[in-house]
C-alpha cells in the first residue's frame, strides 16, 4: 500500500492496494467528520463519518481514523479498486447539528490496473 | 430512490444576465444548502435554511446573489447582475435535521455548471 504523511493533490496507486488519504482539520470545536468521493461531473457522494468521541470508524472497504489530538483525519481503503478513482474530500462541521460543511482540499486518486 | 435535484445542470451566460438556479431537496429533509465549488477556492457554502428559513447566507454576495425557498420543494439560487468570476458549478445539498438525535448528512445534487461569458 501507499500511505501519504501530509496532505498530498494526488495519489496514484495500482489496483489491489490499499490507499490512505490524509486530511487535516482546522476547527477543534469541530463534532463531526465525514469523507467524501466526487467523481467527474458528479456531486460530492458520502462514503463514511465519524464523530468526535471515536477515533475509529470501518465501513466496508474503508476505515476512517481521527486524531483529535494533532486535528488529523484519514481515510484507508482496502484493495482499491479503479471504480475508486475520485476525488476525496474530507469534511468538518461544529457541534451545531445540520451546520454547514466545511471542506477541505480534496485529494485526487487514481488506481491503475 | 431519492435524490436531490438541479436544474438546469449547464447554463451559459453572458455578463449581465440574470441566472437563476433551480433545486428539488429529498422529499422529507428539512435542511438546504447551497454550495459552490471552483478550482481555486474548492467548495465553499453560499447558504443554507432549515424548515425553508435561511440561517446563514454570510457566504453569498449579498449584493448580486439572492437564495429562496418558495416552498419545501424548491429551493432557489439568483445571480443578478452575473459576472464572469461567478463562473463555478454551484451545488445544491439537503439533510433531515432532527432536535435529537440529528444526523449531519448531507445528500448533494448534480450540480449546475455556470459559464458566464
Amino acid at each position: 500500500g501507499e500511505s501519504v504523511g501530509l496532505h498530498l493533490p494526488t495519489l496514484s496507486v495500482q489496483e489491489g492496494d490499499n490507499s490512505i488519504i490524509n486530511c487535516a482539520y482546522s476547527n477543534s470545536a469541530s463534532d463531526y467528520f465525514i469523507w467524501y468521493k466526487q467523481e467527474s461531473g458528479k456531486g460530492p457522494q458520502f462514503i463514511i463519518d465519524i464523530r468526535s468521541n471515536m477515533d475509529k470508524r470501518q465501513g466496508q472497504r474503508v476505515t476512517v481514523l481521527l486524531n483529535k489530538t494533532v486535528k488529523h483525519l484519514s481515510l484507508q481503503i482496502a484493495a482499491t479498486q479503479p471504480g475508486d478513482s475520485a476525488v476525496y474530500f474530507c469534511a468538518e462541521t461544529p457541534r451545531q447539528a445540520g451546520t454547514a460543511l466545511i471542506f477541505g482540499k480534496g485529494t485526487t486518486l487514481s488506481v491503475s490496473s | 430512490d431519492a435524490r436531490v435535484t438541479q436544474t438546469p445542470r449547464h447554463k451559459v451566460t453572458e455578463m449581465g444576465q440574470e441566472v437563476t438556479m433551480r433545486c428539488q431537496p429529498i422529499l422529507g429533509h428539512n435542511t438546504v444548502f447551497w454550495y459552490r465549488q471552483t478550482m481555486m477556492q474548492g467548495l465553499e457554502l453560499l447558504a443554507y435554511f432549515r424548515n425553508r428559513a435561511p440561517l446563514d447566507d454570510s457566504g453569498m454576495p449579498k449584493d448580486r446573489f439572492s437564495a429562496e425557498m418558495p416552498d419545501a420543494t424548491l429551493a432557489t439560487l439568483k445571480i443578478q447582475p452575473s459576472e464572469p468570476r461567478d463562473s463555478a458549478v454551484y451545488f445544491c445539498a439537503s439533510g433531515l435535521v432532527l432536535s435529537a438525535p440529528s444526523s449531519y448528512e448531507q445528500y448533494f445534487g448534480p450540480g449546475t455548471r455556470l459559464t458566464v461569458t
